[in-house]
């Protein structure tokens, strides 16, 4: 499968603990995205790279949050001192520079639940 | 980004076209509609994308109307597993950024 891919699929963790996400975008692709989606609502966009440049992010990306992507490849997204609050699906996509019309491929999201 | 409005939900007969509208009244001269689908516990997938004229590919037909703002997109022969919530996006088609979702239109296919 040449698709996102992201780990883990499902993480519960305790409030106050760190977790970090992996994101695999599709190979070719330069641009990656991570999204928020909560039960019920669309996904909201957090931050979004090109290559290993962080070009823009969303007031959704409080300090606690922070994203990677070292070697314009994969990206690591790490939440800080979790809340119950933090409990979403998170979404990596990823997309070619070299498409005009810039589709977005989506992974299968990790779900986080903070207790 | 252009705002969107999609109906909440929407039924459909099994092997019957599902017509999926969406308005978007504020959209700007250079923006593109998109249609993504979310399948239950899965991430959005791409299902096609417009300017102003109908597009067609292997898995649906998208209308836009002549002003532009409105568009629908159409599964000419729904099955059960076209049940999902179908997002509309307008964005420009060369900002590499961020994708706007609203809360989208969930579709059931009924037998």
């Amino acid at each position: 499968d040449t698709g996102v891919s992201q780990n883990p699929r499902h993480k519960i963790t305790k409030r106050g603990q760190n977790v970090t996400f992996r994101c695999d975008p599709i190979s070719e692709h330069n641009r990656l995205y991570w999204y928020r989606q909560t039960l019920g609502q669309g996904p909201e966009f957090l931050t979004y790279f090109q290559n290993e440049a962080q070009l823009e992010k969303s007031r959704l990306l409080s300090d606690r949050f922070s994203a990677e992507r070292p070697k314009g490849s994969f990206s690591t997204l790490e939440i800080q001192r979790t809340e119950q609050g933090d409990s979403a699906m998170y979404l990596c996509a990823s997309s070619s520079i070299t498409t005009q019309y810039n589709e977005q491929f989506f992974g299968p999201g990790t779900r986080l639940t903070v207790l | 980004d252009a705002k969107t409005t999609q109906p909440t939900s929407m039924d459909c007969a099994e092997g019957r076209a599902a017509n999926l509208p969406c308005n978007h009244s504020t959209i700007s001269g250079n923006e593109y509609v998109y249609w993504y689908r979310q399948i239950h516990s899965q991430g959005p997938q791409y299902i096609i994308h417009g300017l102003k004229n109908n597009e067609t590919n292997e898995m649906a037909s998208l209308i836009i109307t002549e002003d532009r703002k409105s568009s629908t997109l159409i599964l000419p022969h729904a099955t059960l597993r076209d049940t999902a919530v179908y997002y509309c996006i307008v964005r420009v088609a060369t900002n590499a950024g961020k994708s706007t979702f609203g809360d989208g239109t969930t579709l059931t296919v009924k037998p």
